[in-house]
């Protein structure tokens, strides 16, 4: 069973634009989520992360927004570059647990 | 953020022989550390959870005997594949909880096993 589910799986945006990925999970018990940006043959790197008690959360570019009652969590990303052209992972943990629940990755290519 | 190290980044072995990472957290201690499994274009799979000083703990359908872990120290953990076969061939990622932020969770850079 998929704790965290992750759409979509695949997306293209053109430099400039804005990519959007969208995570949703039933465990309520979750209370940390994190989004990793991983390049190929490379480990995940821990990008932004947010708890439950605020909404969204903003980085540079990168912004997370939060929907505790619908359970859903989405990463922003502004302003999309190439450089950007990486798999993304969203995660949950709940603080009973010692683990991360990942999602199935978004491989985000950004066009010139 | 802080940084785990793995070594050695890729490795080829032969069938029948045995394997062994390492994974150190560099700037910070770690009492809880987890090696992934990851095949292309897959999600990680949470192959065990160390604690400093504690054995392992395997998820389901992970061969304990093929796989040993060790997490001897805060800043050290070794998974050591045992007489591995080809389908062992994977990358394997270890990470580290830093116990000074409850919740952050670091990933190493993953080292590529080939077995021939």
């Amino acid at each position: 069973q998929q704790q965290v589910k992750q759409s979509p799986q695949s997306l293209i945006v053109q430099k400039g634009g804005i990519s959007i990925i969208n995570c949703a999970y039933e465990n309520t018990a979750f209370d940390y989520f994190p989004w990793y940006q991983q390049f190929p043959g490379k480990g995940p790197a821990l990008l932004i992360a947010i708890r439950p008690d605020v909404s969204e959360k903003k980085e540079g570019r990168f912004t997370i927004s939060f929907n505790k009652s619908a359970k859903q969590f989405s990463l922003h990303i502004m302003d999309s570059q190439p450089g950007d052209s990486a798999t993304y992972f969203c995660a949950a943990r709940d603080t009973g647990a010692n683990n991360l629940f990942f999602g199935t990755g978004t491989r985000l290519t950004v066009i010139p | 953020g802080a940084v785990v190290s793995q070594h050695p980044s890729w490795v080829i072995c032969k069938s029948g022989t045995s394997v062994k990472i390492e994974c150190r957290s560099l700037d910070f201690q770690a009492t809880t550390m987890f090696w992934y499994r990851q095949f292309p274009k897959q999600s990680l799979m949470l192959m065990a959870t160390s604690n400093e000083g504690s054995k392992a703990t395997y998820e389901q359908g992970v061969e304990k005997d093929k796989f040993l872990i060790n997490h001897a120290s805060l800043t050290l953990s070794t998974l050591t594949v045992t007489s591995a076969h080809p389908e062992d061939s994977s990358f394997y990622i270890c990470s580290a909880r830093d116990i000074s932020l409850f919740y952050e969770q670091y990933f190493g850079p993953g080292t590529r096993l080939t077995v021939t």
